[in-house]
């Protein structure tokens, strides 16, 4: 089952911050999150496990509420580098030796000077 | 070291014909999946091999389908193509297990069906 993004879209000023959440129906193991820019391949951000943990990367960190089955992708800081679409992929099954993400639609996240 | 290659990366079909796209992934990766990127509506799963079996599948029809070979390099084929079938369709490899460094994806392949 697709998981649901919001916003779709968002436009930014540099050096503001944006949130960007991931929720499914189901239980969920892992969430991935990617981002696109135009013409390019996704990228992998990061992945955060079932156990309600808090990654970094730079200034681009996520959190995962399984009981709730959301993420939320934080961007503070926002450089001209972040623009692009941003996907989270969510595992509904078991993980391990049976792995298969599903994707949400995606949010445009433009920044500009 | 080299990344997922996908090819060709543009393709122009007529309606009825059928394609085959070929994905070879990251030297040591054994599971290949396969996504159909279009505007709006994300990245929708087609299949994902492990080991040349397929484990998952999509909700696409009968028409596309796929393989895995001993050397883990993938096809994807498409059979009497329709105008939907129009994609950017993308394939991303990664080791088994969990992923934890995440898919690597390839450039895709634009596919066009006219």
């Amino acid at each position: 089952q697709q998981p649901v993004q919001s916003p779709q879209a968002v436009i930014l000023r540099e050096g503001e911050d944006a949130v960007i959440n991931c929720s499914s129906s189901k239980a969920l193991y892992s969430v991935h999150w990617y981002r696109q820019k135009h013409g390019e391949a996704p990228v992998f951000l990061m992945i955060l496990l079932k156990g309600g943990e808090q990654k970094g990367h730079d200034k681009i960190s996520a959190s995962f509420n399984e009981k709730k089955q959301q993420s939320s992708l934080y961007l503070t800081a926002s450089q001209l580098s972040y623009s692009g679409t941003y996907f989270c992929g969510t595992d509904q099954n078991s993980g391990g030796s049976n792995y298969k993400l599903t994707f949400g639609k995606g949010t445009l996240l433009t920044v500009n000077p | 070291k080299a990344g997922v290659t996908q090819t060709p990366r543009y393709l122009i079909k007529t309606r009825g014909q059928q394609v085959t796209l070929s994905c070879s992934p990251i030297s040591g990766h054994r599971s290949v999946s396969w996504y159909q990127q279009t505007p709006g509506q994300g990245l929708q799963f087609l299949f994902e091999y492990f080991s040349e079996t397929q484990r998952n599948k999509g909700n696409f029809p009968g028409r596309f389908s796929g393989r895995q070979f001993s050397n883990s390099r993938s096809e994807m084929n498409v059979s009497t193509l329709e105008l939907g079938d129009s994609a950017l369709y993308l394939c991303a490899s990664f080791p088994g297990g969990v992923p934890l460094s995440g898919y690597t994806f390839g450039s895709g392949t634009r596919l066009t069906v006219v």
